[in-house]
């Protein structure tokens, strides 16, 4: 069964430090790893797109790795902000034929506190 | 312009009314999404509209009912809901991997 699953559930940092969020999936065939963030009650604004080939990418204080030989991937939150605190959500795209289908994960809520 | 619009933000609704929740994009995107997001879940696919055709409706019961006007617009005509329909509807577009989501319509149905 196609899976994401994230780690850890939720996060508490303080403001400035540094965190990583894991994500690992069983999706095959894969298409493309997504990482989301999302403000309560908003709608997903994406972080990051990476497709098989790529192993890493950033996105000003976001930059996320992917490893497709172990199905695994990360994203790491440097110098953290306030407006950091939302829910992080990685999302695999599968490839069937010509539709995509994107498989969610649970999300990983962090807090930032001053 | 990067933005998809939807609303209304907030709507009440009785089980008896009928309502219809409004999305827009104009970045020229081929195709429009609605999810359904219940708290602390993960958005559910209920359409997918392509070309301004319906091209995937994942078995969503049918007092929900999407219609495309146009290739901007997407809306959801809502009748007969239950208290449990109550959720956040996100409305979403794309033109190739890229999905772009709305704020959300946080509907409550009691």
């Amino acid at each position: 069964k196609n899976q994401v699953e994230q780690s850890p559930q939720s996060l508490i940092i303080l403001e400035g430090k540094n965190c990583t969020l894991q994500c690992n999936y069983t999706v095959s065939p894969f298409s493309n790893l997504r990482w989301y963030k999302q403000d309560t009650g908003r709608g997903p604004v994406s972080l990051t797109i990476m497709t098989f080939s790529e192993n890493t990418k950033s996105n000003g204080r976001y930059t996320a790795t992917l490893d497709a030989d172990t199905k695994q991937s990360s994203l790491h939150i440097t110098a953290s902000q306030l407006s950091d605190s939302a829910s992080y959500i990685c999302v695999v795209s599968e490839m069937t034929g010509n539709n995509r289908k994107l498989i969610w994960g649970l999300g990983t809520s962090l807090a930032v506190n001053p | 312009d990067t933005e998809v619009t939807q609303t209304p933000k907030h709507l009440v609704m009785g089980m008896t009314n009928k309502k219809s929740l409004k999305c827009e994009q104009h970045m020229g995107h081929r195709a429009m999404y609605w999810y359904k997001q219940k708290a602390k879940k993960p958005p559910e696919l209920m359409f997918v509209y392509s070309y301004e055709k319906l091209s995937i409706n994942e078995s969503v019961p049918s007092r929900f009912s999407p219609e495309c006007p146009n290739s901007s617009l997407l809306n959801l005509h809502l009748h007969a809901l239950q208290p449990e329909d109550s959720a956040l509807y996100l409305c979403a577009s794309s033109q190739e991997v890229e999905q772009y989501f709305g704020p959300g319509t946080r509907l409550t149905v009691t």
